[in-house]
């Protein structure tokens, strides 16, 4: 098993642009999430999915959109990119209830 | 989910044990107590839970207070290499969920 595989690893945009972070699992977790780190900071939940078809928010969803087409893929897309969103962005699989297996990261800088 | 409550930093000798507080004390009957660390920026690691009764696997051991308002994580034999970030979660063990992690505690190992 990959695991949870995330791309790409780094990333650079400039202030307006979107782009998607990508994210897939292999485990047949029906629980995703994403979450954003800012330096010297907790983990805060952006957006998670219970299954296809389902998703809500988290703690700080403003500025980005999911969806969940597939039980492998949980993409997370922002629309227009700002400098307070300038992050980590970790995602994170599970079966619902049980602990998350986190990807590598995809490390992100807004100019 | 229950909030919890950590130390921000805590320092331990290399081969003694780490004891790591954490405070929940409105966790719900249904809550597991869940504890992840993350080393470097990595993403963070499934450590270890438990409902009630005290927990013990190979990387730790968990110790629940018996009203559940409050554990412990404890790391054995200290080593360089659990310094890290150690996050402590309440967590529903069933049905839809949204999990969010605090800024846990930084533990440094000394040699």
């Amino acid at each position: 098993n990959a695991g949870v595989t995330q791309t790409p690893k780094f990333q650079v945009l400039k202030t307006g642009q979107s782009m998607t972070l990508q994210c897939a699992q292999d485990m047949n977790h029906e629980y995703m999430s994403w979450y954003r780190q800012d330096p010297g900071m907790g983990l805060r939940l952006i957006h998670y999915s219970v299954g296809a078809g389902i998703t809500d928010q988290g703690e700080v969803p403003n500025g980005y959109n999911v969806s969940r087409s597939t039980t492998e893929d949980f993409p997370l897309r922002l629309l227009s990119a700002a400098p307070s969103q300038t992050s980590v962005y970790f995602c994170a699989s599970s079966y619902v209830g049980s602990e998350q297996y986190f990807g590598p990261g995809t490390r992100l800088t807004v100019t | 989910d229950a909030k919890t409550t950590q130390p921000p930093s805590m320092d331990c000798a290399e081969g003694r044990a780490a004891n790591l507080p954490c405070n929940h004390s409105t966790i719900s009957g249904n809550e597991y107590v869940y504890w992840y660390r993350q080393i470097h920026s990595q993403g963070p690691q499934y450590i270890i839970h438990g409902l009630k009764n005290n927990e013990t696997n190979e990387m730790a051991s968990l110790i629940i207070t018996e009203d559940r308002k409050s554990s412990t994580l404890i790391l054995p034999h200290a080593t360089l290499r659990d310094t890290a970030v150690y996050y402590c979660i309440a967590s529903y063990s069933g049905g839809y969920q949204k999990v969010t992690f605090g800024t846990g505690t930084k533990l440094q190992v000394i040699p």
